[in-house]
């Protein structure tokens, strides 16, 4: 099925240890985003990308690091990882911002221990 | 500070009442997206609304915006059990065609029979 794909589905991760979070999308969508979702608070932007080669910081950034390198893939990256990272990861697309709703993957459930 | 506030934070409704779950934006609102969020899913795309006024249906579900008061509200008619879940609002606040959509923390429905 078409749509945005995330790997893992869930992780426990030890501080200080690092990660890559996966996320895929096989709808040639330019705009790829990753949010985070802490309960009650809603969904803060981390990075995003509006096309292969461009990120951009959101507004919690820190901690995390993405890349692009092609139109299908933006990956996550947690390199020492922090109890406050524990959260709900969620990565999304849009082809362009405008009349188009994102398309959400699934989510990673990560808990740092 | 939250651009975007949801209200109520929560709400248990009978099998079969109506209500509304608004969302008010501290900025101007250049487009509104309701989504929503099914109890450790993903988020799915409901329906997106632009210009003050504008009304759009979805099967029982129902969005219209204001946009003199800057708020959308979202009217379920006769909810069922199937309605559950967290509603989130999302919001165009910048009108730049690339700036990622922010959002509010979401009201938590659940439909009791």
């Amino acid at each position: 099925n078409a749509g945005v794909t995330q790997t893992p589905k869930f992780r426990i991760l030890k501080i200080g240890q690092s990660m890559t979070l996966q996320c895929a999308q096989d709808m040639n969508h330019n705009y790829m985003y990753w949010y985070r979702q802490d309960p009650g608070m809603g969904l803060k932007l981390i990075y995003y990308s509006v096309g292969a080669g461009i990120t951009d910081k959101g507004e919690v950034p820190n901690g995390y690091n993405v890349s692009r390198s092609t139109t299908e893939d933006f990956p996550l990256r947690l390199e020492l990882a922090a109890p406050s990272q524990t959260s709900v990861y969620f990565c999304a697309s849009s082809p362009f911002q405008g009349d188009y709703g994102y398309t959400f993957g699934s989510g990673t459930r990560l808990t740092v221990v | 500070s939250q651009e975007l506030e949801q209200s109520p934070q929560s709400l248990i409704v009978q099998e079969g009442k109506n209500l509304t779950i608004n969302c008010t934006s501290s900025k101007t609102l250049y487009g509104l997206y309701w989504y929503k969020q099914k109890y450790g899913e993903g988020l799915i795309f409901l329906m997106m609304l632009q210009k003050g006024g504008e009304e759009k249906s979805h099967e029982k579900i129902t969005a219209k915006l204001d946009e003199k008061k800057q708020q959308s509200s979202l009217h379920i008619t006769a909810s069922q059990p199937s309605h559950a879940g967290i509603y989130l609002c999302g919001a165009d606040i910048w009108n730049s065609g690339n700036t990622p959509l922010v959002f509010g923390k979401g009201t938590r429905l659940s439909v009791i029979a």
